[in-house]
């Protein structure tokens, strides 16, 4: 069983375009992340949310949404696709608070290419 | 504020020599420390953590880091290269409070020579 899935796991698409990637993670974990991953595989966080609630949102455009619907789900939407959102977003997940290990579990990642 | 700094994009050993990657990290509060893998395509496996117990950390694959505050280093090593050790690494630090949120290194593609 994967503990932390991504659909899709590529996403070839116009620039303009609008586009969803979803995730979801059965390990009961109460936070869920974004990353992306450039060119040169730097990775920066982007959103976090614990227990549905936002609790990260660094500096992306406002043309990125998250929506968590429950605990165990994170979406990420996309509007007016730019040539510069091409790259390997990441989804991760963790359990906080004392006595939790704090490790990051992440998904396969879902490549983003934006002709 | 955290940081972390990855010394050396790249490295290459020999198979059977010793791996060495290097990490120091910048923090106001104790931190966590962390070490992935990533191979070609994939996703990011843990490696290894630092949580504030013991200051030796063993993780998975024969890989091993020490927590040096003194140092502020955490650096990576492999007593023996082995072919599938070939790959991405990344360093990471959090802190216990606040968001959790990782800073990650700029990664050491480690490249392992017949």
């Amino acid at each position: 069983d994967t503990a932390v899935s991504q659909t899709p796991k590529y996403l070839v698409t116009q620039m303009g375009n609008d586009k969803s990637i979803k995730c979801e993670q059965n390990l009961g974990h109460d936070t869920m992340y974004w990353y992306k991953q450039d060119s040169k595989k730097f990775l920066k966080i982007m959103f976090s949310y614990n227990n549905k609630e936002l609790i990260i949102n660094e500096t992306v455009p406002n043309r990125f949404s998250p929506k968590s619907p429950d605990k165990a789900h994170l979406n990420l939407h996309i509007n007016s696709l730019e040539l510069g959102d091409s790259a390997v977003y990441f989804c991760a997940s963790s359990q906080v608070g004392e006595g939790s290990g704090y490790e990051q579990y992440f998904g396969p990642g879902t490549r983003l290419t934006v002709t | 504020a955290q940081s972390v700094t990855q010394l050396g994009s790249h490295v290459s050993v020999s198979e059977g020599a010793l791996v060495l990657l290097r990490c120091n990290y910048s923090s106001s509060v104790p931190p966590y420390l962390f070490w992935y893998v990533q191979y070609p395509n994939q996703g990011l496996q843990l490696l290894l953590k630092y949580t504030s117990a013991a200051t030796l950390v063993k993780g998975i694959n024969g890989f091993e880091a020490e927590f040096k505050k003194s140092e502020t280093s955490f650096h990576l090593t492999k007593p023996s290269a082995h072919m599938s050790d070939a790959a991405e690494y990344f360093c990471a630090v959090s802190v216990a409070s606040g968001t959790y949120k990782y800073i990650f290194g700029t990664g050491t593609r480690l490249k392992v020579l017949a």
